[in-house]
């Protein structure tokens, strides 16, 4: 079965705190690419980082961050030093390259940012 | 300016009355598909396009129909709506279909309320 999991559907923390969002992800696939995408309070979706599967690297962007682990079949996203316009619901999302190609989203996390 | 139009955004209907979201994409995208979003489920497929004449079934494909005739629309069809059908659609598109080689890109969504 291909699942994503997001289990934390919502999370407050102080502005300059550090926050990580989780994403489980389940599939058979050798192949396939994970990404994150952020949907503001205006309701838009935005693109935020891909990753493959044969790359485990980490990347940083700014203050944001991404931890890539297949052994536990995770995709962890870190914004370091919240800001109240990062507030948000995060998206994690699976795509499967062969077969259907189909989209799998998580169920999303609300990020709720406090000045 | 690159963009994926969506039109309604907001659209109120009652129930059994046949309604058509329109989707264009101005990128010459190949790929093109629809989600709906509801709290607490996240973003479900319900079709997606390959290429033009070429869909499929998502997830959630009951009760919509969509058609693939030219590579910029990609219209999502309810023949019959049902208040189960009120939720928040998507339309998106990326470059190919070959597996993340890019993201999704997103229109602005369109609110249907069904009653």
């Amino acid at each position: 079965a291909q699942k994503v999991t997001q289990a934390q559907t919502e999370i407050s923390v102080v502005e300059k705190e550090d926050v990580t969002l989780d994403c489980v992800y389940e599939t058979r696939d050798t192949t396939y690419y994970l990404f994150w995408y952020k949907q503001p309070p205006s309701g838009e979706l935005v693109f935020l980082i891909r990753r493959n599967s044969f790359d485990e690297q980490n990347e940083i962007s700014g203050r944001y961050s991404w931890n890539f682990q297949k052994s536990t079949s995770s995709f962890n996203f870190t914004i370091t030093a919240s800001q109240v316009v990062d507030s948000a619901v995060y998206f994690c999302a699976l795509e499967r390259p062969s077969g259907t190609y189909k989209y799998i989203f998580g169920t999303g996390t609300r990020l709720k940012v406090l000045a | 300016e690159a963009q994926v139009t969506q039109n309604p955004r907001y659209l109120i209907t009652v129930t059994g009355k046949k309604l058509t979201v329109t989707c264009s994409q101005n990128m010459n995208h190949e790929y093109m598909s629809w989600y709906r979003q509801d709290p607490g489920l996240g973003l479900r497929q319900i079709y997606y396009s390959m290429n033009v004449e070429v869909t499929d079934k998502g997830d959630v494909p009951e009760g919509y129909k969509v058609s693939r005739k030219e590579k910029r629309n990609f219209p999502l069809i309810l023949e019959s709506p049902s208040p189960n059908q009120t939720s928040l659609y998507f339309c998106a598109s990326s470059v190919t279909w070959t597996g993340g080689n890019s993201p999704l890109h997103f229109g602005n969504g369109t609110r249907l309320t069904v009653t």
